[in-house]
């Protein structure tokens, strides 16, 4: 199976920092990579999709990179409706498997 | 618009059974492969198993395979998880997503397994 390393696993922030999160997978899965996040009791929702690709709705302040093994992805100015848990996904290789989550919580 | 809503979660003894319905609406179920993911109390997320659009092409992670039964009826827009032989370590919010990716969820249904 693929394993999903993700960082860091919370961090602390205030409204209009730039934060960055980094999945790393145990081998190359492409690009078959989703960023979602998730808010307390709520299901989670996609952000990105096929590793930089902003879903439609999403807003621009939310942008991802990488390919291969390593992703990025990174909210430039943080909102207060962004304090939440964000995961990846890689589809490349079933079992999918989910990075084990970051919570962005206020500072 | 899109939408998928769960439904069939309960509080079952070790040992029994349960079935879990996703029922969608908004898109054209039959052209989309659908996938089950679950997610036990304060922890992270995983995926169970997907089917395609057509039934011929299932998969199932290692913890759920011989257990736990992914289907679909296209004609009703309905995916369903048959879940037998259930145990302890089954308790979770268990979500119902569009595609193998993910990229609509529904809102879940809680399967609470317990004596």
């Amino acid at each position: 199976d693929i394993q999903m390393t993700q960082s860091p696993s919370s961090l602390s922030a205030s409204v209009g920092d730039r934060i960055t999160i980094t999945c790393q997978a145990s081998q190359d899965i492409g690009n078959s990579l989703n960023w979602l996040q998730q808010k307390p009791q709520k299901a989670p929702n996609l952000l990105i999709f096929d590793a930089s690709n902003l879903e439609t709705g999403v807003p621009s302040r939310f942008s991802a990179t990488g390919s291969g093994t390593h992703f990025t992805f990174t909210i430039s100015g943080l909102q207060p409706e962004d304090f939440a848990t964000y995961f990846c996904l890689q589809y490349n290789t079933p079992p999918f498997t989910f990075g084990p989550g970051t919570t962005v919580d206020i500072k | 618009q899109v939408q998928l809503v769960e439904s069939g979660g309960d509080l079952v003894k070790p040992g029994g059974s349960l079935r879990l319905s996703c029922a969608a609406s908004g898109f054209d179920f039959s052209d989309y492969y659908m996938s089950w993911i679950r997610q036990a109390p304060g922890k992270g997320l995983e995926w169970l198993s997907y089917i395609s659009s057509r039934d011929n092409t299932i998969y199932y992670t290692d913890s759920v395979r011989g257990r736990f039964t992914i289907s679909r009826d296209n004609a009703k827009n309905t995916l369903f998880l048959q879940m037998h032989s259930l145990r302890t370590d089954d308790t979770a919010v268990y979500y119902c997503a569009r595609g193998g990716d993910g990229d609509f969820w529904g809102q879940g249904t809680l399967v609470t397994v317990s004596s």
